[in-house]
């Protein structure tokens, strides 16, 4: 999966629920991201962290939290605060340093509450 | 923060022809800009990039223009064939330190060619 792995692919979420989605990349990369996808709206920016231990809010961070214990994983929590988590759910990781090149993308977690 | 526009939002081609997207962008120190291409249903793919330092970069049947006075970039797709049916969004980086390795998305552009 291009050294980037998120899980699980399909997620379904009841009302007041709390569900997390994972990523775990093995490239060594420092920077890792959270988008939010809907149709006609592009990406937008979640959480991002650029190192271990520390973490920024992005553009659309109300409802959801996010940790970055280890540099591998940097998951995601859609807490239920978020009113309208339907969505699909891509994690990416960058390099960190130097000369910056784009992201690296996982396969995405389509979110569906039921 | 950076604002990316993107358009048109969709374009039908006939297959042989060309295609061209447009993106504008806010913030003046952005100076990396890359194009990704996304299938349906699947992670999106980088396909082509372009630094500030640089007016037009090419890839076989890609190019990309950058006009950074004006602040917008566009894409350019020719000869084109049923495997470049997609979804194609631009992006810019936001240009300070503290913010390294943020992109900006557009709202993306749905390619279809017919044969």
């Amino acid at each position: 999966d291009g050294g980037i792995t998120q899980s699980p692919k399909y997620l379904f979420r009841k009302e007041g629920q709390n569900v997390t989605l994972s990523c775990e990349q093995n490239l060594n990369h420092d920077a890792m991201y959270w988008y939010r996808q809907d149709p006609g709206q592009g990406l937008r920016l979640i959480y991002y962290s650029q190192i271990v231990n520390d973490f920024q809010k992005g553009d659309i961070a109300e409802g959801y939290s996010v940790s970055r214990e280890k540099k591998e994983s940097f998951p995601l929590t859609v807490t239920s605060a978020q009113k309208n988590p339907t969505a699909f759910y891509l994690c990416a990781s960058s390099p960190g340093t130097g000369e910056f090149y784009g992201y690296t993308f996982g396969s995405g977690t389509r979110l569906t509450v039921v | 923060g950076e604002n990316v526009e993107q358009h048109p939002s969709t374009l039908s081609v006939q297959e042989g022809d060309s295609a061209v997207i447009k993106c504008t962008y806010s913030d003046s120190a952005s100076n990396y800009f890359p194009w990704y291409k996304q299938e349906l249903g699947k992670r999106p793919q980088l396909i082509i990039d372009i630094r500030s330092n640089v007016g037009e970069k090419k890839d076989q049947r890609i190019a990309v223009t950058l006009n950074k006075t004006a602040k917008h970039f566009s894409l350019h797709i020719t000869e084109t064939q049923p495997e470049d049916s997609a979804v194609y969004f631009c992006a810019a980086n936001e240009g300070r330190t503290d913010s390294w390795g943020k992109l900006q998305f557009g709202a993306g552009t749905q390619v279809v060619v017919t044969p």
